[in-house]
């Protein structure tokens, strides 16, 4: 029943490491995204992908690699892990054209590079 | 993008009491979106605004979007413990939403 759902909930990884983040909505949203949160809790956008098109990619490493297979799914790989990626990775999503309901969240993913 | 500013950052209040916490951006805005996350949790969406000086009230919370379209306040009355986290405003412009650094909200009983 969860709308956005995000796996895993948690991952400890050693720097250098290469892993990856699925996301998964039901909701037949069309586009889909990825926000970092730090340990300040501010919240920045990192890419967002419209019917598995890329329409936002900010300044984000190249080592972040978001894929979307499907307009259900976005996924971030991220290569090379560093310490300073340690984070909160949301996932969320909207429908087209329609924001009086505003973004639905995940869960979150909570990284922790060591 | 455009970059909206929230104060305070952190509220201390006193179970009962109101408050009321304040986004401020220096250009016009185009939509505000208000969300809550509870420490631990995740961003939920509160409210849209979209009217210049539109005021929208759920329940014990009143949001409201300035005359100009450059501010917003969410103002909590009789603040209660389930109202602890922390509170965003957001930006939605060109599909974009770009979030204040939020302000946390405690508690005391």
């Amino acid at each position: 029943d969860t709308a956005v759902s995000q796996t895993p909930k948690y991952l400890v990884t050693q720097m250098g490491n290469d892993k990856s983040i699925k996301c998964e909505q039901n909701l037949g949203h069309d586009t889909m995204y990825w926000y970092k949160q730090d340990s300040k809790k501010f919240l920045k956008i990192m890419f967002s992908y419209n019917n598995k098109e890329l329409i936002i990619n900010e300044t984000v490493p190249n080592r972040f690699s978001p894929k979307s297979p499907d307009k259900a799914h976005l996924n971030l790989h991220i290569n090379s892990l560093e310490l300073g990626d340690s984070a909160v990775y949301f996932c969320a999503s909207s429908p087209d054209g329609e924001f009086n309901y505003g973004y639905t969240f995940g869960s979150g993913t909570r990284l922790t590079v060591v | 993008g455009q970059q909206v500013m929230q104060i305070p950052q952190y509220q201390h209040v006193q179970e009962g009491e109101d408050f009321t916490t304040y986004c401020n951006s220096s250009t016009t805005l185009s939509n505000i979106q208000w969300y809550k996350q509870r420490p631990g949790g995740h961003p939920v969406f509160l409210i849209q605004l979209v009217k210049s000086g539109e005021v929208k009230k759920q329940k014990r919370l009143t949001f409201q979007f300035g005359e100009a379209k450059k501010n917003s306040s969410l103002h909590i009355t009789a603040t209660q413990t389930t109202d602890v986290g922390t509170y965003f405003c957001a930006d939605l412009n060109d599909y974009k939403l770009s979030f204040g650094a939020g302000t946390t909200v405690t508690v005391r009983a």
